[in-house]
């Protein structure tokens, strides 16, 4: 158990759905990331909230809307999206995105299939 | 470009000791990072190095030489619950993590 957990964990969805992930972080930390991890592949950073404030979009389809309502909770809408958006889907938090040693506790992830 | 090799899958046996390498280049650099994930589940932090040399912690090492580029994992007496993979990470200059492919290690007994 990290301290950050996510739902659901499982989620099929077609590609005409709309659905949404949700991350809760029980840390106290300031920042949050999406990171999408494909199978032997490394993670791909998706986006990055510092104290509720997106400071990272690292080129996401606008299919992918991250939403940031406070330090605790960050959501992943995901709309229209395709059969190659399949992956493991994981939410990060820590104490801010600087810093030594400044490590990342991740949740669990949510495993997305697009039909 | 930023990059970080690491070898995509190890065997070793149980008892044993394997060490893992990993090389990066990035823009900048503040500090690599190695993360366990078991199947399933999510990327556990083991070692964080900004300076050169060895950290250890228990069973596990980390090395650095940030001149080379290079950082390895070490892991003695393994146990089967070592059975994971591990992820390199590079922190670059805009503290972004850098991430590798990851290793998958298999543990025989």
């Amino acid at each position: 158990e990290t301290g950050v957990t996510q739902t659901p964990r499982h989620l099929v969805m077609g590609m005409t759905n709309k659905k949404s992930l949700k991350c809760e972080q029980h840390l106290g930390h300031n920042a949050m990331y999406w990171y999408k991890q494909s199978a032997k592949k490394p993670l791909e950073l998706m986006f990055v909230y510092n104290f509720k404030e997106q400071t990272e979009n690292n080129s996401v389809p606008s299919r992918f809307s991250p939403e940031c309502p406070n330090s605790s909770h960050l959501f992943l809408h995901l709309h229209t999206l395709q059969p190659e958006d399949s992956a493991l889907y994981l939410c990060a938090s820590s104490q801010g995105v600087a810093g030594d040693p400044n490590e990342q506790f991740f949740g669990p992830g949510t495993r997305l299939t697009v039909l | 470009g930023q990059n970080i090799d690491q070898p995509t899958e190890m065997t070793a046996t149980e008892g044993a000791i394997v060490q893992i390498n990993c090389t990066y280049q990035t823009s900048g650099f503040n500090g690599l990072f190695w993360y366990q994930q078991h199947a399933g589940e999510a990327p556990t932090f083991l070692s964080y190095n900004v300076l050169d040399g060895l950290e250890e912690k228990g069973r596990f090492s980390s090395f650095l030489s940030r001149s080379k580029g290079y950082s390895y994992l070490l892991l003695k007496e393994l146990q089967m619950k070592d059975s994971a993979s591990y992820l390199c990470a590079a922190m670059d200059s805009n503290y972004q993590l850098i991430w590798g492919a990851g290793t998958k290690l298999i543990i025989k007994p």
